[in-house]
């Protein structure tokens, strides 16, 4: 059975860190590049980062350019997003999200296929 | 910066024909994904590369893509369907999603 469980999330102060970490089991890891996709209170979906399958390129949305840093560790099945100088801006659910890469017809195509059930960092002092 | 449009609310009766529509420059340039999200859960793969339906989504989800707009179409809409709907694509390697769309039913 396919599975991403994220954790990590929590209550935390303006300014300071969190390292969410997501674990997957099911399928093939390194077949798959890993996204993380985050939602404020009552907001849409804001796409935060994404890496690629073998962990060379990695690419951030420019709200967290600087602060966030995407890894991932093959071995283990699992990616890791580390959020610095949070703010109130920062909260919401985070979504680890097993992400397709595929070549159709010259170029390629992405989806975003099984997502897991987040997990809650809070920016509040 | 690339930006996805969509209408922030559609409204229909049940067994009517549902189309939440996403615009953006240039869409038929580019793959479109649509997700399915209902209250306290987390996002569902409905429509992949436009037109593709992923394994045990029902028939009556079809997506099309043309010009600026691509276009989710629900067919026989049921009361299970209510959700809110979001398109996604990928522009130079950067992730956009559409602001979602409220489909009530």
């Amino acid at each position: 059975q396919v599975q991403v469980v994220e954790s990590g999330g929590g209550l935390v102060k303006p300014g300071g860190s969190l390292r969410l970490s997501c674990a997957t089991s099911g399928f093939s890891f390194s077949d798959f590049y890993m996204t993380w996709v985050r939602q404020a209170p009552g907001k849409g979906l804001e796409w935060v980062s994404y890496i690629t399958m073998s962990g060379s390129y990695t690419f951030y949305a420019d709200s967290v350019k600087g602060r966030a840093t995407i890894s991932r560790d093959n071995g283990k099945n699992s990616v890791y997003l580390q959020m610095n100088s949070l703010s109130a801006e920062d909260t919401g659910v985070y979504y680890c999200v097993r992400t397709a890469a595929l070549a159709a017809a010259g170029t390629w195509y992405h989806y975003m296929d099984v997502w897991g059930k987040g997990t809650t960092i809070t920016v509040s002092s | 910066s690339y930006e996805l449009i969509q209408t922030p609310s559609v409204s229909v009766s049940p067994g009517q024909t549902a189309r939440i529509s996403c615009s953006g420059e240039r869409l038929d340039d580019k793959y479109v994904c649509w997700y399915q999200q209902k209250p306290g859960q987390s996002p569902l793969l409905v429509i992949y590369q436009d037109d593709k339906r992923p394994s045990g989504i029902p028939e009556r989800f079809s997506g099309s893509n043309s010009g600026n707009t691509a276009t989710l179409t629900i067919s026989g809409t049921q009361a299970v369907d209510e959700a809110d709907y979001y398109c996604q694509a990928w522009d130079m390697s950067i992730v956009f999603f559409g602001g979602g769309t409220k489909l009530t039913v």
